[in-house]
């Protein structure tokens, strides 16, 4: 069965840190991956996704993510997080014909 | 307007009763979804449905009903509130090429 792994539950960091959130699926096929966004007391929101092609994406508000397919991975970046990064967020992961696996997410606390 | 509407915003009720949340979708998409999203277990899949008419079991569907009669609206029923289905509540419309959810149901049961 696919799964979703992201690697840190909580991170906490400081304005001006830069980001990474580690994401590793499992699935042998073809993927779709996902970033979303979950602002506190919002609902979750596209972030980036990745369909084929370059696997550098480029999302709003200065994420970016790296599809590396030798390693089963999607890890979220950013070079220089803000304090309204605080969120959660999650990583998510569909083959080309089935529903889209989410992984349990992980919370950003930016410290001002 | 547009888009993916759920409610109500948030709920009350006690234990035993019955309490349907409600979820339209605009867009005419065939999925739909239902996750509950609690502290420490990310968002899990409760239903989802392909299709009016055709629904089937996700994560967790124990003490859940769905119905899917028009494509537009996906309600989901708790047929008797226990309290672990505190909860918040999303549903979700799209398929494998990203998902759109609603704002949430905040559901406490007392």
């Amino acid at each position: 069965a696919q799964s979703v792994s992201q690697h840190n539950h909580h991170v906490i960091l400081s304005e001006a840190a830069s980001l990474e959130l580690g994401c590793n699926y499992s699935y042998g096929g073809t993927v779709n991956l996902f970033w979303y966004v979950q602002y506190p007391g919002q609902h979750l929101q596209l972030l980036l996704k990745y369909f084929s092609g370059d696997p550098l994406v480029k999302g709003i508000k200065g994420f970016e993510a790296e599809f590396i397919k030798s390693k089963f991975s999607f890890n979220l970046r950013k070079p220089s997080v803000q304090w309204s990064d605080t969120a959660e967020y999650f990583c998510a992961v569909s083959n080309r014909d089935d529903k889209i696996i989410f992984g349990k997410g992980t919370r950003l606390h930016i410290l001002p | 307007d547009a888009g993916i509407t759920q409610s109500p915003r948030y709920k009350i009720t006690e234990t035993g009763r019955q309490v349907t949340l409600m979820c339209h979708q605009t867009w005419s998409h065939s999925y739909m979804f239902w996750y509950r999203q609690d502290l420490g277990h990310g968002l899990r899949l409760i239903y989802y449905s392909a299709a009016a008419d055709i629904t089937d079991k996700g994560e967790v569907p124990d003490g859940y009903v769905v119905s899917r009669s028009k494509t537009e609206n996906f309600p989901l029923t708790l047929e008797s509130a226990t309290r672990s289905q505190t909860s918040v509540y999303f549903c979700a419309t799209g398929q494998s090429y990203g998902y759109t959810f609603g704002s949430g149901t905040r559901l406490t049961v007392v």
